[in-house]
Parts: structure tokens; sequence; C-alpha cells
């Protein structure tokens, strides 16, 4: 089955303490993508990558690395933090970045 | 950044109804799409549009990317009580392998049986 899967689904933490979601996809897609949602402000952007060991900024990177090691995965790390980053993250992928396929969703909680 | 005003915010209507949403920007984009999001769940891909001007429909489901390619619409005809949830649009600048896809804030859809 096609799909695109992300861990941990929840996670609380507490700020400070490094932590990285991991998200990984089984269709062979080169475009993938990282999206914060909160209540009222829609789907934001944090990072995309084009293909391995391409990467780049979306609208909100501040506070978040990626890394695309592999075509298939494309993990998140947040190396410090905040409690402003509590929100749910959504992990995407796309055969050419338009049409994209998102996992379940991770919702992070840092105290 | 770049950004899209999507309209309304919220819609309440009786289980029949047909609905329209919409979304604008101040740039111009060269795809829009519209998403569908269930509660706990991530967004789904409803329709795709890919030249200005074009009228694409998918069961119920209609979308017309505008002339001006700063606007995108969405419509539903005869609602029923599964199209509760929250529709995004969303318009992205490239049609290639790149490029930022910007989300509207999203409309949330209630439907009364």
């Amino acid at each position: 089955e096609a799909q695109v899967t992300q861990n941990p689904r929840y996670l609380i933490t507490v700020t400070g303490k490094k932590l990285t979601v991991t998200c990984s996809q089984n269709m062979n897609h080169e475009y993938m993508s990282w999206y914060r949602q909160d209540p009222g402000l829609g789907l934001r952007q944090i990072y995309y990558s084009m293909n391995v060991e391409v990467t780049d900024k979306g609208d909100v990177p501040e506070g978040y690395k990626v890394s695309r090691k592999e075509k298939r995965n494309f993990p998140l790390i947040l190396e410090s933090p905040s409690p402003n980053q509590t929100s749910l993250y959504f992990c995407a992928s796309s055969l050419r970045g338009s049409e994209q396929f998102f996992g379940p969703g991770t919702r992070l909680t840092v105290l | 950044g770049q950004q899209l005003n999507q309209s309304p915010q919220s819609m309440f209507i009786q289980e029949g109804e047909d609905v329209s949403m919409n979304c604008t920007s101040s740039s111009i984009f060269n795809t829009w799409l519209w998403y569908k999001q269930d509660p706990g769940e991530g967004p789904v891909l409803l329709i795709a549009l890919y030249k200005a001007g074009e009228l694409t429909s998918n069961g119920r489901l209609t979308a017309q990317f505008g002339i001006t390619r700063k606007d995108s619409f969405l419509n539903i005809s005869a609602s029923i009580p599964s199209d509760v949830g929250i529709y995004f649009c969303a318009g992205r600048r490239d049609n290639t392998n790149a490029g930022k896809s910007t989300f509207g804030d999203g409309t949330t859809l209630t439907v009364k049986p």
C-alpha cells in the first residue's frame, strides 16, 4: 500500500531536549516536505526536499533541521525544542511536487 | 511570504445544500490544488488544476483555476454528512519538481443531517 508514515504519532517532551520525527514514503517520490498545522493558521511549510541531498527552506524553518540522505526518508530534527514549536506536524511526498500525499501527522507538545 | 486568502473560514449547512469556497492571492500561481482533511488525519488531495481557466470535476466536487491565475474556487454539490472536514486550497509557483507550496488557512465545513 502506497503511504507516508511518520513516527512517533504523539510526543510530549521538555524544552531543550533534542528530538527527531521520522518520515518515510514507499512511492519512490523525489519531493518531500514538512508542514506544521496550528489552529487558524492552516498548513505552513517548514522545509522541503527536491531530491536526495537537496533541501530548502519553506516559510517557517527557524528552529528546525532536516536531512535527505535517502530518497524514502526525510527526518525532521528539533535540536532544542521550545514551547512555540508545540504543533501538529505533517510530512508529505510527491512525484513532482504538486500533488502531495500526506502522512497521518505527529502531535508534538513541548513543555 | 506568499499568502492565500481562503474564505469563508467556516460554513454550517444543511445536508443536500451546495457549497462554494474560494481562495485568492496577490501573486500568480501556476498550480492550484484543493485538499480535504478529515478529523485526526492528514490532508488528502481532491483536485489539481494546472491551467488558467481550467474547470475540473471529481464526483460532486468542481474546482476552477481562475483566469487571472490569482484565484481558485471549489464547489460541492448536494452535500452529505461525510463532506464534513477542513478544506484547504494550495498554490505552487512552479510546475516542475521544485518550489514552495503555500496553503490557505482552511474552510471548516459542518453538514447538518
